[in-house]
Formats: structure tokens, C-alpha cells, sequence
């Protein structure tokens, strides 16, 4: 079956401008978590959605924000980026509201400048 | 607040070496441990989680893990490494009462044919 699937691979935007970031859980997954992975901070754990609704976020910013569909599709988007925002975004997805089993996708490198 | 240490940041070993990856966490409460590997240019895969029951965990690959609750840790072992092994490895907390998963900074594993 077909894997957590996260458009675009790659992004560069310029400070101040917004992103939106796109995933694709598996077939069947209704839970969908982001996370940010840095150098620094090692992978961080953002929010995740389930039944579209957000739950467990973590300290970031507002600027940080998503949405789930009812597809289970998540998108994320961060406005007014800055330079610190540049990381690997991942997004993960597991079969129901805490089941744990997370399957990763490859990421978005998001690169602010 | 809770965290994850891994305390080795870079291993390095010799094929048929045996390994042991430390993962200390910081909650005394109910946790759900994990364990995620990273090859290189691929994405994060679990290699074995620990809800309950038996404090030995047995992985993919031929990894286990053993949680010591007294000690609050989650050590990966391995008794003869291969040079597929060779990846970053990653230790996760979810606390229960919480329901967020927390990460380690990762240990990168680097194995010598």
C-alpha cells in the first residue's frame, strides 16, 4: 500500500512570506501528526489531527497552524516565516486517535531566507 | 517538563559488535516507549514499541529493547551489528496523561564493514 505521501520535497521561501505544506496519510489512517526536525531541536512534535479536529498541540507559535479534511488529508501552513522556521517538516500518520503506530513520510525541507 | 536523553550521540563499531543505545526519559508516570530508525536517505520506520507487559521488547532486525521503569530507561540492543545498520536512531516518550510524543535527539549509528 501506498505510503504517508508529503508535497512539495523541497520549498524556499523568502521571511515573511507563508507556506502551506501537504500530507497524505495511508488508506485507512485517520490520524495525521506533524513534527518539525532541526539540527538544534531534534524532531519536535507540533499537533495532530484526528476526525479533522486538532488536538495535542504543542508550544509553537501561532503562526504555526493546519487543518485536516475529511479524507484525513492534513495540510499545514506557517505565516509570516522566519529564518528559524527553516527545518524538515514531517507529518505522520497511524490508524486511529491513540494508536501509536506512526508511519512517517520522506518530509518537506523548508528553507527560509 | 518531560524529556528523552540519549546520551551517545555518535556510535561507531565494527561489524559483529554488540550494541546498546541508551534512552532515559523523565516522567515517572504511565509511558508508551518507542524506538525509530533512520537509513539513510530513507524515512523514520519503527523498530519496536513497549506499552505494557513484558519489559523486553523484541524488534525488527533482531533489535530488542528492555524498559527498566526503576531507571527510567529504554536501552536498544542488537548482540552482532550488520553495516545495514548503519543509520540514526531515535528514542520516543508518549506520556499518558499528556498524549504527545516527545523524541530523543537521536543516536547516529555509524557500523564498519
Amino acid at each position: 500500500k501506498a505510503g504517508v505521501t508529503q508535497t512539495p520535497r523541497y520549498l524556499i521561501k523568502t521571511r515573511g512570506q507563508q507556506v502551506t505544506l501537504s500530507c497524505s496519510p495511508i488508506s485507512g489512517h485517520r490520524s495525521v501528526s506533524w513534527y518539525q526536525q532541526t539540527p538544534g531541536q531534534g524532531l519536535q512534535f507540533l499537533f495532530e489531527y484526528f476526525s479533522e479536529t486538532q488536538r495535542n498541540k504543542r508550544n509553537f507559535p501561532g503562526r504555526f497552524s493546519g487543518r485536516q479534511f475529511s479524507n484525513s488529508r492534513s495540510e499545514m501552513n506557517v505565516s509570516t516565516l522566519e529564518l528559524g522556521d527553516s527545518a524538515l517538516y514531517l507529518c505522520a500518520s497511524s490508524l486511529d486517535r491513540g494508536d501509536y503506530g506512526y508511519t512517517f513520510g520522506s518530509g518537506t525541507r523548508l528553507t527560509v531566507v | 517538563a518531560q524529556s528523552v536523553s540519549q546520551h551517545n550521540h555518535h556510535v561507531i563499531l565494527s561489524e559483529a559488535a554488540s550494541l546498546e543505545l541508551g534512552c532515559n526519559y523523565s516522567y515517572g508516570g504511565t509511558v508508551n516507549l518507542f524506538w525509530y530508525v533512520q537509513y539513510p536517505g530513507q524515512h523514520l520506520q519503527l523498530l519496536l514499541k513497549y506499552f505494557s507487559g513484558d519489559p523486553l521488547v523484541k524488534g525488527i532486525k533482531g533489535f530488542e529493547a528492555e524498559f527498566i521503569k526503576s531507571k527510567f530507561s529504554f536501552n536498544l540492543r542488537k548482540p552482532s551489528v550488520q553495516w545495514s545498520d548503519t543509520a540514526e536512531y531515535f528514542c520516543a516518550v508518549i506520556v499518558a496523561r499528556d498524549d504527545k510524543i516527545i523524541f530523543g535527539k537521536g543516536t547516529r549509528l555509524h557500523i564498519l564493514p
